[in-house]
This record gives structure tokens, C-alpha cells and sequence, in this order.
């Protein structure tokens, strides 16, 4: 049963930049839409961007300036790079996985999120 | 972007009754939509696909219908382990959307 899992810093300064990854276990990264959501507190779903293992991606045109997403399959991994980022960008964020058979039409499953604080 | 429109936002039913949440999208997307389930400070998961699809698994209480704009998510007989915020989302056009979300309670 595949597993996802972010990590990365749970506070980062203003104007800096959020950094993530996404480790995939229990199965292969290789020939899934890889996508990254995120969940402001109290608030509903943003989908930020998704990344297929080719490299190639799909980011939301409200965060597309700041927005870099990669994926390394030797250690089935992907990250976020988020930059300039204000507290507006705090939120839980999630990665989750889409089957590219209906070009990414769900997500399952989803990692359990982890929450990034924007504060100095 | 495909705007999609919940309602309610929040809803309050005893455990046995009919819930229904409606989502509309902003233009058509055919049966392009899926359901969600979110608990309290967990991810969201899977239950509808394509409009209509249960996802392997999920209880046969949980219903979705609908094409073009208008789509509907029941829950025929409501449990207390139903208790959750409910999201639509759509895959009709990048980006992907989601609806705000029904607050489902229990009375």
C-alpha cells in the first residue's frame, strides 16, 4: 500500500522560501501525477501544482511566479519550492498522488500533511 | 478557473437521518467531479469518483449524482463516524478546483 510523507521546516520567515518533500513508499514514484494541496487553517483546499516523473508540470497560475516543483525517482521523492512567501502561505500542506489513466483526475492517496508556519 | 459552489456550508442532522450536499460548477464539466471526506486534523480521502463512483471500500451509504453543473452527495442513513467536512472537486480543467467545503454535525 503506497504511503506518502512530507517533511521539511514547519516555520519559515517572511520572504524566504518554503521548502518540501514527498517521500513514496511502498510502491514506485515512476508514472503518477505527483501533486501538491494545500489547507489554510479553517479553510478549504488549494491545489498548488503537480508534477509528473518526467519532470514535466502543471502549477495553478495563482501561485505559477513562485511555485517550483521537482521530482527525484532515484529515491522516489518530489518537492515544493515556494517563494517570497507572507502569511498568507501559512497552511497545512499536502502531497498526494493522481493516476495519469484520466490525466490526473483524483487524489489518493494523500500524504498526512504537515503544517508550515510563515512568521518571523 | 472552474469556480465550484457548495452548499450548505454547515449542516446539523441526527444519526439516521438523509444528508444531501449540492455542488455547482461554474460551467459544465460533464461527471468530471469527485467527493472528499476530511476529519478533524486529517487528510481529506477519497470516496466518489466520477460523479457516481463509490471508491472501493466506502460504505454503500455514501451516494453522488449529477452532470453538466449541478451534482449531489448523499448520505442515506447518517452514522456518528460520519461527522467530517465534505469537499467536491472538479478535474474537468487544470487548475483543479474544490469546492469550500460542508461542515456535516451531528444534532
Amino acid at each position: 500500500q503506497v504511503q506518502l510523507q512530507e517533511s521539511g521546516p514547519g516555520l519559515v520567515k517572511p520572504s524566504e522560501t518554503l521548502s518540501l518533500t514527498c517521500t513514496v513508499s511502498g510502491g514506485s514514484i515512476s508514472s503518477y501525477y505527483w501533486s501538491w494541496i494545500r489547507q489554510p487553517a479553517g479553510k478549504g483546499l488549494e491545489w498548488i501544482g503537480r508534477i509528473y516523473t518526467s519532470g514535466s508540470t502543471n502549477y495553478n497560475p495563482s501561485l505559477k511566479s513562485r511555485v517550483t516543483m521537482s521530482v527525484d525517482t532515484s529515491k522516489n521523492q518530489f518537492s515544493l519550492k515556494l517563494s517570497s512567501v507572507t502569511a498568507a502561505d501559512t497552511a497545512v500542506y499536502y502531497c498526494a498522488r493522481s493516476d495519469t489513466a484520466r490525466g490526473g483526475a483524483w487524489f489518493d492517496p494523500w500524504g498526512q500533511g504537515t503544517l508550515v508556519t510563515v512568521s518571523s | 478557473d472552474i469556480q465550484m459552489t457548495q452548499s450548505p456550508s454547515s449542516l446539523s442532522a441526527s444519526v439516521g437521518d438523509r444528508v444531501t450536499i449540492t455542488c455547482q460548477a461554474s460551467q459544465d464539466i460533464s461527471n468530471y467531479l469527485n467527493w472528499y471526506q476530511q476529519k478533524p486534523g486529517k487528510a481529506p480521502k477519497l470516496l466518489i469518483y466520477d460523479a457516481s463512483n463509490l471508491e472501493t471500500g466506502v460504505p454503500s451509504r455514501f451516494s453522488g449524482s449529477g452532470s453538466g453543473t449541478d451534482f449531489t452527495f448523499t448520505i442515506s442513513s447518517l452514522q456518528p463516524e460520519d461527522i467530517a467536512t465534505y469537499y467536491c472537486q472538479q478535474y474537468d480543467n487544470l487548475p483543479r478546483t474544490f469546492g469550500q467545503g460542508t461542515k456535516v454535525e451531528i444534532k
